[in-house]
């Protein structure tokens, strides 16, 4: 069990506004990553975090920004959205270990307008 | 470009027949690779992995063979059931647990 929320779970917005996306996990684990599903694309990594303060760019990280001030919360920010960013968006976690698990949370659709 | 490649979007099985799902990747240097499987509205649930040191790795209903001269790996889900209709998302995974995904197989199940 991934123990991950994300919220909000459904967002519609308009083109440059900024949105933030959470990702809470109840367990202490090391990783977080933030990744999108669009149609023809499989899940593609935004970025991710490998501890407190500790990010680094994924495959498609331009428009994002991310934060993570404390283990069990990973933000995913969107400074000025735009139709491109409409996505389905995924969180995940991941033990210390190179062959742990990665689990899922539940997604949050995005919709920029 | 896409280094892991599922070259079939869907694929349709009889229940209780076998399904088989395939997977290309581009990069020799891979060593570890993973199943997800998807429900419409859910996360990515982790189904099954091996590494590259393994050619093949069984769970159950589950068994992934990999061919590393060939880039190539399969799942096999014997005998297929109605809970099993769901996107099957193949994935490879590097030091820092970055996956980088497959566009997804659509697998129905049919009675």
């Amino acid at each position: 069990d991934a123990g991950i929320t994300q919220s909000p779970r459904h967002k519609v917005t308009e083109t440059g506004t900024p949105v933030t996306l959470r990702c809470h996990q109840t367990e202490n684990h090391r990783y977080m990553y933030w990744y999108r599903q669009d149609p023809g694309h499989g899940l593609r990594l935004i970025h991710y975090s490998y501890g407190v303060k500790d990010t680094d760019k994924g495959e498609v990280s331009d428009g994002y920004s991310v934060s993570r001030s404390k283990t069990e919360d990973f933000l995913l920010t969107l400074e000025s959205a735009t139709s491109s960013q409409t996505s389905v968006y995924f969180c995940a976690n991941k033990g210390a270990f190179s062959t742990d698990t990665q689990y899922f949370g539940p997604g949050t659709r995005l919709t920029v307008l | 470009d896409q280094q892991v490649k599922q070259n079939s979007p869907s694929l349709s099985v009889q229940e209780g027949r076998i399904s088989i799902l395939n997977c290309d990747y581009t990069n020799s240097m891979f060593d570890y690779f993973l199943w997800y499987k998807k429900y419409p509205a859910e996360g990515p649930t982790f189904l099954i992995s091996i590494s590259s040191i393994k050619d093949k790795n069984e769970d159950g209903r589950f068994t992934v063979f990999l061919n590393k001269s060939a880039k190539h790996l399969s799942l096999h889900i014997v005998p297929s059931q109605p809970g099993d209709s769901a996107v099957y998302f193949c994935a490879t995974s590097d030091s820092w647990g970055k996956l980088q995904f497959g566009a997804g197989t659509q697998v129905v199940v049919t009675p």
